[in-house]
């Protein structure tokens, strides 16, 4: 089976630039997530959609971060303008029902 | 606001040695505890998902207990390798159904 892909896997930006991650979670997952992992600290979630809705995207600082998930596969969380406390590794997830999870290898993302 | 504990931050070990790790996490409104293990540039790997109380789990030289009441689990690693090396991050369930992670506790196990 296969995991969950995450494109790029490493990106470097210029503050106030813009940059898009990509996701595609595992074949069948109904639920994908985004996390922000600061160094330092542990992955936040940023936002969960069922299918193609959003869930919860509570902590996901909507002035300037935006995510969608138009067809309920693949999805994309963008970033615009970057600020340089943006710098951090996005981990997306998927799961299937119960509370276990399933995460892809990240992007890093380095605001300078 | 829930407040998930790892400790030690960081742990450098030698390779043979034994260690373990704490995860704290609030008693009340319990539902799951998952340990991540999560090597650089790879995903993070699920270890352990944990429910009841007095929990045992096992994966090779790999073991965590659970305790609920007080709001604690712990890592064993038996006979620490090379391989070993990597953040160990704790997650805790409640009923909102969302992982809460803590800081995680990175080690290093020299060879």
């Amino acid at each position: 089976e296969a995991g969950v892909a995450q494109s790029p896997r490493y990106k470097i930006i210029e503050k106030r630039q813009s940059v898009a991650f990509w996701c595609n979670p595992i074949s069948g997952h109904a639920t994908l997530y985004w996390y922000q992992q600061i160094l330092g600290q542990g992955p936040k979630l940023l936002i969960q959609f069922q299918n193609n809705g959003v869930v919860d995207d509570s902590q996901l600082p909507k002035d300037r971060f935006s995510a969608e998930r138009l067809k309920g596969v693949d999805s994309t969380l963008k970033i615009q303008p970057a600020k340089l406390e943006d710098s951090a590794v996005y981990l997306c997830a998927s799961s299937l029902i119960g509370p276990q999870q399933y995460f892809g290898p990240g992007t890093r993302l380095t605001v300078t | 606001i829930l407040n998930v504990e790892q400790s030690p931050q960081s742990l450098h070990v030698q390779e043979g040695d034994s260690t373990n790790f704490t995860c704290s996490f609030p008693s009340s409104n319990f539902y799951a505890l998952h340990w991540y293990r999560w090597e650089t540039a790879k995903s993070p790997e699920a270890l352990f998902v944990m429910t009841l109380n007095g929990d045992e789990k096992k994966k090779g030289r790999i073991s965590a207990t659970l305790n609920t009441k007080e709001g604690y689990s712990y890592l064993y690693i038996k006979g620490s390798q090379p391989e070993d090396s990597a953040t160990y991050l704790c997650a805790f369930t409640g009923n909102t159904g969302k992982l809460i992670f803590g800081q995680g506790t990175t080690l290093q196990v020299k060879p």
